[in-house]
């Protein structure tokens, strides 16, 4: 089986651009999680779909972070615009019901 | 308030030794607890996982870790390491669809 996928793993973005992060969840898995993990901060919950169906938005991440899952087998993660304070490894995960997460290798994005 | 607390941001061992990398979780009612670790420039990946059961839980490339209600414990342990264990450890809690992780433990290989 296929692990879960990231795309692209590398992006350099230019303050206030638009970037698209893209996910492939594992097949057959029903949650899907993004993360954003920083040095200082850590691991941190962007949001969390069940079921194509969003969860958690994260908070405080609402104002310029949207996830999206337009299918069980896809989802996006926007940022607009984008800030230097954004550059991090930004992680998708999936999972089957509460059970363990399986990390994809995360996008790591840099924004200048 | 649910939490997981990895007491050490760094272990140095050397390669062949023994290691146990310390975690503390706070959480109320039953917890599910994982380890996993991260290779630089990759994704984190599973070691072992413990749901209520045998306290001592295996998991792969020989690390066991054991947990403790009492102490709130759930420490990771390895009975020689290797220098591919060069890598960062992460404790983390559930009881429902939410991991809560800890702040990792950078673990180093000493020749």
């Amino acid at each position: 089986d296929a692990g879960v996928t990231q795309t692209p793993r590398h992006e350099v973005a230019e303050k206030g651009q638009t970037i698209i992060l893209k996910c492939e969840p594992v097949s057959g898995h029903n949650d899907l999680f993004w993360y954003r993990q920083t040095k200082i901060q850590g691991l941190e919950l962007l949001s969390y779909f069940r079921s194509k169906s969003l969860m958690e938005d994260g908070g405080a991440f609402k104002d310029r972070f949207k996830a999206e899952m337009l299918n069980s087998s896809f989802s996006t993660l926007k940022i607009q615009p984008t800030e230097p304070k954004d550059s991090a490894v930004y992680l998708c995960a999936s999972g089957v019901n509460y059970a363990e997460q399986f990390f994809g290798p995360g996008t790591r994005l840099t924004v200048l | 308030a649910q939490s997981v607390t990895q007491p050490d941001a760094r272990v140095t061992v050397s390669e062949g030794a023994s290691l146990q990398l310390r975690c503390k979780y706070s959480y109320f009612g039953t917890p599910y607890l994982f380890w996993y670790v991260q290779y630089p420039r990759q994704g984190l990946q599973l070691l072992l996982k413990y749901y209520p059961g045998d306290p001592v839980v295996q998991g792969v490339n020989g690390f066991e870790a054991e947990f403790s209600k009492s102490n709130s414990s759930f420490h990771l342990r390895k009975a020689s390491v290797h220098w591919s264990d060069w890598a960062v450890y992460f404790c983390a809690v559930t009881g429902s669809w939410q991991l809560i992780f800890g702040s990792g433990t950078q673990l180093t290989v000493m020749p």
